[in-house]
C-alpha cells in the first residue's frame, strides 16, 4: 500500500517571500502520479501542480514549483512570492497508474500562513 | 463549464439516522469519487463509481454505500449514523478514459454533524 507523509504540520512564511513544502511517499510502483492540493478555509479543495513519474522535468505553474526526486521518493512544493491567498491547508496526494483503478492517497495536510 | 456541486452543503443528524448527501460531477466527467475528510484520520477515500458501477471502495464498514445514476451523478448514504461520522463528505469527478487517471476536481463538501 501507498503512504504519503508531510512531515511539516504546520508552516509560516513573510508575504513575498518563497516556502517549501515537504512531502515524501512510499510505493513498489514505477508509473504513478502526485498531486498538490490545496484547502483554504472555504473546505474548497483545489488542485494546485501535478507531475506524472515518467517525466524528468519538475512540473510548474506560475508562482508554483515541485522538486521531484523519484529515487528518493519526494516531492516538494515550492511557492515564490507567497500571497496572502495562499493561506491555506495544503495536501500532497498520490495516485497509481492502472491497472487497477486507485483512488488518491493524501497526507495530513501542512498548514501554510502568510503574514503580511 | 459548473464546477462539482455538493448538496446540501451542512447537514445536522441525530445517532441512529440515516443521510443521503448528493454530487453532480463536472458535465461530461464519467466517474465520481468520495472521501471522508476529519480531523483526525485526514483524508480517506470511500468509493469510486464509474458509469454506475462502483469500481473501488476504501475501508469503511457497510453503514456507507453509494449509487451513481446514468448522468453521472451520485449520492451516498450513510445508515445508523454513529458520533464517529461527522465529517466533511468530498465528492471528486475526473473524465476518465481508458488506461488514464485523470485529475480528480473536488467539489465544495457537505459537513455533516451528527449529535
Amino acid at each position: 500500500a501507498q503512504t504519503v507523509t508531510q512531515s511539516q504540520p504546520e508552516m509560516s512564511v513573510q508575504e513575498a517571500e518563497t516556502v517549501t513544502l515537504s512531502c515524501t511517499y512510499d510505493t513498489s510502483e514505477n508509473n504513478y502520479y502526485l498531486f498538490w492540493y490545496k484547502q483554504p478555509p472555504s473546505r474548497q479543495m483545489i488542485l494546485v501542480i501535478r507531475q506524472e513519474a515518467y517525466k524528468q522535468q519538475n512540473a510548474t505553474e506560475n508562482r508554483f514549483s515541485v522538486n521531484f526526486q523519484k529515487a528518493a521518493k519526494s516531492f516538494s512544493l515550492k511557492i515564490s512570492d507567497s500571497q496572502l491567498g495562499d493561506t491555506a491547508m495544503y495536501f500532497c496526494a498520490f495516485m497509481k497508474l492502472p491497472p487497477g483503478n486507485t483512488p488518491l492517497v493524501f497526507g495530513k495536510g501542512t498548514r501554510l500562513s502568510v503574514i503580511a | 463549464k459548473a464546477g462539482v456541486t455538493q448538496t446540501p452543503r451542512y447537514l445536522i443528524k441525530t445517532r441512529g439516522q440515516q443521510v443521503t448527501l448528493s454530487c453532480s460531477p463536472i458535465s461530461g466527467h464519467r466517474s465520481v469519487s468520495w472521501y471522508q475528510q476529519t480531523p483526525g484520520q485526514g483524508l480517506q477515500f470511500l468509493f469510486e463509481y464509474f458509469s454506475e458501477t462502483q469500481r473501488n471502495k476504501g475501508n469503511f464498514p457497510g453503514r456507507f454505500s453509494g449509487r451513481q445514476f446514468s448522468n453521472s451523478r451520485s449520492e451516498m448514504n450513510v445508515s445508523t449514523l454513529e458520533l464517529g461520522d461527522s465529517a466533511l463528505y468530498l465528492c471528486a469527478s475526473r473524465l476518465t478514459t481508458a488506461g488514464t487517471p485523470e485529475t480528480q476536481y473536488f467539489g465544495p463538501g457537505t459537513r455533516l454533524l451528527v449529535l
